[in-house]
């Protein structure tokens, strides 16, 4: 089993339209989770860091949920802007990175 | 500007002919690493650095060698390029090897061994 798996998509959507996805993680001892952008093979840039709470940054929300082991990240009123891969990054004692999670959101 | 630098951004070689990707950082940044990237595989974890003179092997480390003699370089070398060893490449740095620390990434080396 993968230790981080996400659904590649890809997930299209209309302009203004919410999306959302989930990343899977093996280890129940992981510590830190992260979601970053890359950009049509550019390097991956950080998103935003997911609390055990959950946070919210502007039109992005993410949530942890450690009893299924899983992270999400939602995106509210879809950008052309926001058209990307989206990347599950797992720390416990490494990072460990998901294949991506791609979304294209059209006019 | 708060970067980091690769060079090449993209080469084609042929087997066995050695060559060196070089990687440089402007934040005094203590945590440098290597991943290549894949289709359907994700970034993969080839060699990290905490420190200078300081390395140790990640996911994949066959085939590539590291050194790490100043803190804001941290070169790839490939001492006898393979095909399989065609891939995406990407250097990051981070202020320390910590659980919330961001990566900040190269902007990638495309490597095709042929």
């Amino acid at each position: 089993r993968k230790e981080v798996e996400q659904d590649p998509g890809p997930f299209n959507v209309p302009e203004g339209a919410t999306v959302a996805f989930n990343c899977t993680y093996s280890n129940s001892a992981s510590q830190s989770f992260f979601w970053y952008r890359q950009d049509c093979r550019k390097e991956p840039k950080l998103l935003m860091s997911v609390y055990s709470s959950g946070n919210e940054d502007g039109r992005f929300t993410a949530q942890l949920n450690r009893a299924s082991q899983y992270i999400s990240l939602l995106i509210r009123d879809s950008k052309l802007s926001d058209s990307a891969t989206y990347l599950c990054v797992v720390n416990d004692y490494k990072l460990s990175f998901g294949a991506g999670t791609t979304v294209t959101v059209r006019a | 500007e708060a970067q980091v630098t690769q060079n090449p951004r993209y080469l084609i070689t042929v087997t066995g002919k050695k060559l060196t990707v070089t990687c440089s950082q402007n934040m005094n940044h203590e945590y440098m690493s290597w991943y290549r990237q894949d289709p359907g595989l994700g970034l993969r974890q080839i060699y990290y650095s905490m420190n200078v003179e300081v390395t140790d092997k990640g996911d994949v480390p066959e085939g590539y060698k590291v050194s790490r003699k100043e803190k804001r370089n941290f070169p790839l070398i490939l001492e006898s390029p393979s095909p399989n060893q065609t891939s995406l490449y990407f250097c990051a740095s981070s202020l320390y090897k910590g659980q919330a620390y961001e990566q900040y990434f190269g902007p990638g080396t495309r490597l095709t061994v042929t």
